[in-house]
């Protein structure tokens, strides 16, 4: 079946520092991927949704500027979270969605535990 | 406006018993549906989706949800629990609008085998 991979898996950084995660989808194109955010014990709430070659939309309450978001490639989607504070502290995962014909399943990444100290 | 709501947050059943995850969802059209499955530290993986064409459907690992649209809900059943079930059980409906396509979570069930 299609893999999205996320990198890193785990990442702990100090408090004001910016912190890259990539996604990637190894064996498929996805010209759309999306950010969620999961809270310990709680369910996943978007965060953005990125477009390959173009600018990503973010939901509402989620701060552009903090949240950076780059789709470069058809394969590969980054989330900058810029000047990162505890409250920062969550579980970010990807999804990528096919961009075959006839198809529109996401596929997740495993995600990525960040810790703001 | 779409929701998802699972109605109970934790579910508990014995091994080798039926499973039953219920699942409704409010949408002001046609939805796709989905259910997704997270075991600990992994990511989330899909276990069934229906997108208007058999109302019943099959999905891996023995599980099925049957799409009730007078009821509007979407409950995942299987008929027996086995204890590599126990994980995060989240209903989800997919929308579209203004170019977006993100899935709007359930808050999620978490699913407890008993041995």
């Amino acid at each position: 079946g299609a893999v999205v991979s996320q990198h890193p898996s785990r990442v702990i950084c100090k408090s004001g520092t910016s912190v890259k995660i990539e996604c990637r989808s190894l064996d498929f194109q996805a010209t759309t991927m999306f950010w969620y955010r999961q809270f310990p014990k709680q369910s996943l709430m978007l965060m953005a949704t990125s477009n390959e070659g173009s600018k990503a939309t973010y939901e509402q309450g989620v701060e552009k500027d903090k949240f950076l978001i780059n789709h470069a490639s058809l394969t590969l989607s980054t989330l900058t979270v810029t000047s990162a504070h505890p409250e920062d502290s969550s579980f970010y995962i990807c999804s990528a969605r096919d961009s075959s014909p006839y198809t529109d399943t996401q596929y997740f990444g495993p995600g990525t535990r960040l810790t703001v100290l | 406006a779409q929701s998802v709501t699972q109605l109970d947050s934790h579910v508990s059943v014995s091994e080798g018993t039926p499973v039953l995850l219920r699942c409704n969802y409010s949408s002001s059209y046609s939805p796709s549906l989905f259910w997704y499955v997270q075991h600990p530290n992994k990511g989330l993986q899909l276990l069934l989706k229906y997108t208007s064409a058999a109302t019943l459907v099959k999905g891996i690992n023995g599980f099925e949800a049957e799409f009730k649209k007078s009821e509007t809900s979407f409950h995942l059943t299987k008929p027996s629990a086995h204890m590599s079930d126990a994980a995060e059980y989240f209903c989800v409906v997919r929308y579209s609008g203004g170019g977006a396509d993100g899935l709007t979570f359930g808050k999620g069930t978490h699913l407890i085998i008993q041995p």
